[in-house]
């Protein structure tokens, strides 16, 4: 079945710093790719999305790209900031199966701490 | 802007005691679920709904019921609690089945129950 596996946290950066959460993924069908982010006390909330290879989503400076040939969609951001803090989850709609949101299968998230 | 409210925030409840987790949206999104969320296992769909008087069962269905008899509420009850079903639980809702950045999902802010 459909599975996604990211880096597991925490991951404590400084303010200014460059980021990346590996998120790799198996799939049958043909997957959309999305990055969650929760926000302590809150739900999550879609971060940015790409629904096929090459395809780059990107978000309030934050960027992942489809990358069919290795199943990765990590998540990258050039230089973070403390309100960056947050669980980040990554996940898969494997689309092909004429499925979306009921089918979402999402990893385990990566707590970040970004400290001034 | 409500968008997804859920009731209560937090619950602590004895073994064997029965409850019902409320959530309502009002974005007129056809599709409502549920999820729960554990340590280290990232996001568990639980049931979901694609419209009033539809319900089906997710991943982890066992131990919890649904319905759905208005567009704006999906209730999740547990009909005898049990201590594996400690966890963090969000009701998340969108206006369509298949996901795109015009649809994405929305989750409210989760309540956090304890069974003892």
């Amino acid at each position: 079945g459909d599975s996604v596996t990211q880096m597991e946290g925490p991951v404590t950066l400084s303010e200014e710093a460059f980021l990346t959460i590996n998120c790799t993924y198996t799939a049958t069908g043909y997957p959309s790719l999305f990055w969650y982010v929760q926000y302590p006390g809150e739900g999550l909330q879609l971060l940015l999305k790409a629904t096929k290879a090459d395809d780059k989503g990107s978000n309030k400076g934050f960027e992942a790209t489809y990358r069919k040939e290795t199943t990765s969609f990590h998540l990258e951001k050039g230089s973070v900031q403390v309100s960056d803090s947050a669980v980040y989850f990554c996940a898969l709609s494997d689309e092909g199966s004429n499925f979306g949101n009921e089918k979402l299968t999402f990893g385990t998230g990566t707590r970040l701490t970004i400290i001034p | 802007n409500a968008g997804v409210t859920q009731t209560p925030k937090f619950q602590v409840l004895k073994t064997g005691q029965s409850m019902t987790l409320q959530c309502a949206q009002d974005m007129n999104h056809e599709y409502m679920s549920w999820y729960r969320q554990d340590p280290g296992m990232g996001l568990r769909l639980i049931h979901y709904s694609v419209g009033a008087g539809i319900t089906d069962q997710g991943e982890v269905p066992n131990g919890y019921n649904v319905s759905r008899s208005t567009t704006e509420d999906f209730p999740l009850r547990l009909l005898s609690a049990a201590p594996s079903q400690t966890s963090v639980y969000f009701c998340a809702s969108s206006s369509a089945l298949r996901s795109s950045y015009n649809s994405p999902l929305h989750f409210g802010n989760g309540t956090r129950l304890t069974v003892t």
